[in-house]
């Protein structure tokens, strides 16, 4: 099974700020057929479902804002979430749809300070 | 609308069978993959399997294979997770989530169903 490791497990950020998030693949996710990285960002709010927000590492999904961002290739991926809102405070997780099993970091709590 | 509607919140003693189920709505149900996650009280996604509605191919995750079953009718457009011996650590909010159109990112996501456990 590919392992997905983020970090930090939380995070505290001021409004306005910048807030990034980090995972990483235990192999690499990267399919050299056509370049491109299986790793979506998900954001859950307390009581909700899952939301996506970036696929392959980079695309947004339609109506996420231009400043949350995604980057990284291969085994290393950043989350980027730039002029932090009251509403961006959550649980970030990460998923490698690569191969299956299907597998999510740990999650990443951002609190707003 | 695209959306995925689950069945509600169950009670269970252990020991007790159930059936949840998600039916999808607003696009073409048998063409998606759609993918069960369960999320135990405080804790992370975990990815139990997947079925394609078209020709019913289920892909189980490894933790979970012989635990539940998953199915469907693609006749009413519904997906179901199925227990027959449920146990305590059964308990969990359980998703459905349908794969996308341009990648297998879990893009439309079900309300949720709350399973308790409990003797």
């Amino acid at each position: 099974d590919i392992v997905m490791t983020q970090s930090p497990d939380s995070l505290a950020v001021s409004l306005g700020e910048r807030a990034t998030i980090n995972c990483k693949s235990s192999q690499s996710i990267l399919y050299s057929s056509n370049n491109k990285n299986y790793l979506a960002w998900y954001q859950q709010k307390p009581g909700q479902p899952p939301k996506l927000l970036i696929y392959w590492a980079s695309t947004r999904e339609s109506g996420v804002p231009d400043r949350v961002s995604g980057s990284g290739s291969g085994t290393d991926f950043t989350l980027t979430i730039s002029s932090l809102q009251a509403e961006d405070a959550a649980v970030y997780y990460c998923q490698q749809y690569y191969t299956t099993p299907r597998t999510f970091g740990q999650g990443t709590k951002l609190e707003i300070k | 609308e695209v959306q995925l509607v689950q069945s509600g919140a169950e009670v269970k003693k252990p020991g007790e069978s159930l059936k949840i189920s998600c039916q999808g709505s607003g696009y073409s149900f048998t063409t998606y993959w759609i993918g069960w996650v369960r999320q135990m009280p405080g804790k992370g996604l975990e990815w139990m399997g997947s079925i394609y509605p078209g020709d019913s191919r289920i892909r189980y995750g490894p933790s979970l294979q012989g635990q539940v079953t998953i199915s469907g009718d693609k006749s009413i457009n519904t997906a179901y997770l199925q227990w027959s011996s449920l146990k305590a650590s059964d308990s969990a909010m359980y998703y459905c989530a349908r794969q996308g159109e341009t990648s297998d990112a879990f893009n439309i996501w079900g309300q949720g169903t709350m399973v308790t456990v409990s003797s």
